[in-house]
């Protein structure tokens, strides 16, 4: 089994659709949780971390069920400009593993 | 916010070469910093990490050798691909922790002819 698995993709919305991304990840003692946004050939960046009640940021809402060990992404009234790979992200002891992406396409 | 560099940004070079890439924090320190590889539609993978002023820490199945890391001062690490092949040919990106976040450089595209 994989560190951290996402959905692999592709999604393909119009414009203004709300979309959502799931990740799980294996190991349990995981402190601390991520979403990264990785352009094309470009370097990840981070979009928000993710904290156990959940947490909202504009148009993204990121949630953590530490019990399930799952994580989501949900974006509302979504953009072109947000088009990109999302990338769930798992700390471990400062160890950050990446899942392998979820490309999202929003279409005019 | 924090911001660290990568050079060279593209590389390409014969195979057998060796290519050296430089990672460095611009406005804060790091003790550690985290070497990875992205082939086309895939994830990053952690190669290793790499810390000040001791050795690398390498993900299994990374040849040390091959992979030279050094981490000779707070601000600064490189990679070195030694003897590299078309199969090395990848995105290599670093990333530092600082500011209770993990930044990542612009990466290093590597071709090997």
């Amino acid at each position: 089994r994989k560190e951290v698995e996402q959905d692999p993709g592709p999604f393909n919305v119009p414009e203004g659709a709300t979309v959502a991304f799931n990740c799980t990840y294996s190991n349990s003692a995981s402190q601390s949780f991520f979403w990264y946004r990785q352009d094309c050939r470009k370097e990840p960046k981070l979009l928000m971390s993710v904290y156990s009640s959940g947490n909202e940021d504009g148009r993204f809402t990121a949630q953590l069920n530490r019990a399930s060990q799952y994580i989501s992404l949900l974006i509302r009234d979504s953009k072109l400009s947000d088009s990109a790979t999302y990338l769930c992200v798992v700390n471990s002891n400062n160890d950050m593993r990446f899942g392998a992406g979820t490309r999202l396409t929003v279409k005019p | 916010g924090a911001v660290v560099s990568q050079h060279p940004s593209w590389v390409i070079c014969k195979s057998g070469t060796s290519v050296k890439i430089e990672c460095r924090s611009l406005d804060f320190q790091a003790t550690t910093m985290f070497w990875y590889r992205q082939f086309p539609k895939q994830s990053l993978m952690l190669m290793a990490t790499s810390n000040e002023g001791s050795k690398a820490t390498y993900e299994q199945g990374v040849e040390k050798d091959k992979f030279l890391i050094n981490h000779a001062s707070l601000t600064l690490s490189t990679l070195t691909v030694t003897s590299a092949h078309p199969e090395d040919s990848s995105f290599y990106i670093c990333s530092a922790r600082g500011h209770n976040e993990q930044f990542f450089g612009p990466g290093t595209r590597l071709t090997v002819l």
